[in-house]
């Protein structure tokens, strides 16, 4: 079955670049995704790469992913005290008659010193 | 702002009871989708629904039933609550049926 790795806490000082990684395991996930959790609210989706992509950059978001070795990476760089949240990596497959499945990681919790 | 609405907020309710939470999909989108976060499971996709009908089942108990009504709102209900139910509840929503999400702000459900 599906599943999606990723640390759990990472911590970072205010400007340096914050790098979160995931692993994988379904290798005939379409999208890879990066969705941000704030306390107390819902899931924002950040940025998505499609499967045959290695790269995609948005802004300070770079997303690296590595199909051979199913890892995908969310760079944030200069990074500041409001990225400070919870990351989720996730992963669709098409599950057929349109519908696209997500299984989600259990999350990283990214924490930016001043 | 996703442009997702949930309500209530928050949930507090005892066991053996019944809930109904409800969703309000972005303007346009014809998918809803609902998800259970909790501390030990993760986010687990639980239904989906497309322009009414149902489309791709996760992991949803039995006691749990969704819908999705002509307005296209959606509601999901907890039946037979047990304290393990107590999570986050997600609605997200799509246009047609693209692969992007785009979830509401939750509703909080506590089970005593």
């Amino acid at each position: 079955g599906e599943d999606v790795e990723q640390s759990l806490f990472l911590s970072v000082r205010e400007g340096d670049s914050s790098v979160i990684n995931c692993t994988y395991t379904d290798s005939s996930s379409t999208y890879l995704y990066w969705y941000k959790q704030e306390p107390g609210a819902g899931l924002q989706l950040l940025t998505y790469i499609f499967s045959n992509m290695d790269m995609k950059q948005d802004q300070r978001l770079t997303v690296l992913l590595n199909k051979k070795d199913k890892h995908l990476s969310l760079r944030i760089a200069d990074t500041q005290t409001g990225d400070s949240a919870i990351y989720f990596c996730a992963e669709s497959t098409y599950s057929g008659a349109g519908s696209y499945q997500l299984t989600f990681g259990k999350g990283t919790k990214l924490s930016v010193i001043p | 702002d996703s442009g997702v609405t949930q309500t209530p907020k928050h949930l507090i309710t005892a066991t053996g009871q019944r809930v109904t939470l409800r969703c309000s999909p972005r303007s346009g989108d014809l998918s809803v989708y609902w998800y259970q976060q909790s501390l030990d499971q993760g986010l687990q996709f639980l239904i989906q629904y497309y322009n009414g009908e149902e489309r791709a089942k996760g992991n949803i108990l039995e006691r749990f039933s969704a819908q999705q009504f002509p307005d296209l709102h959606s509601e999901l209900n907890l039946s037979s609550l047990e304290l393990g139910d107590s999570a986050l509840y997600f609605c997200a929503s799509s246009v047609g049926q693209s692969h992007e999400q785009y979830f509401g702000p939750g509703t909080r459900l506590t089970v005593t």
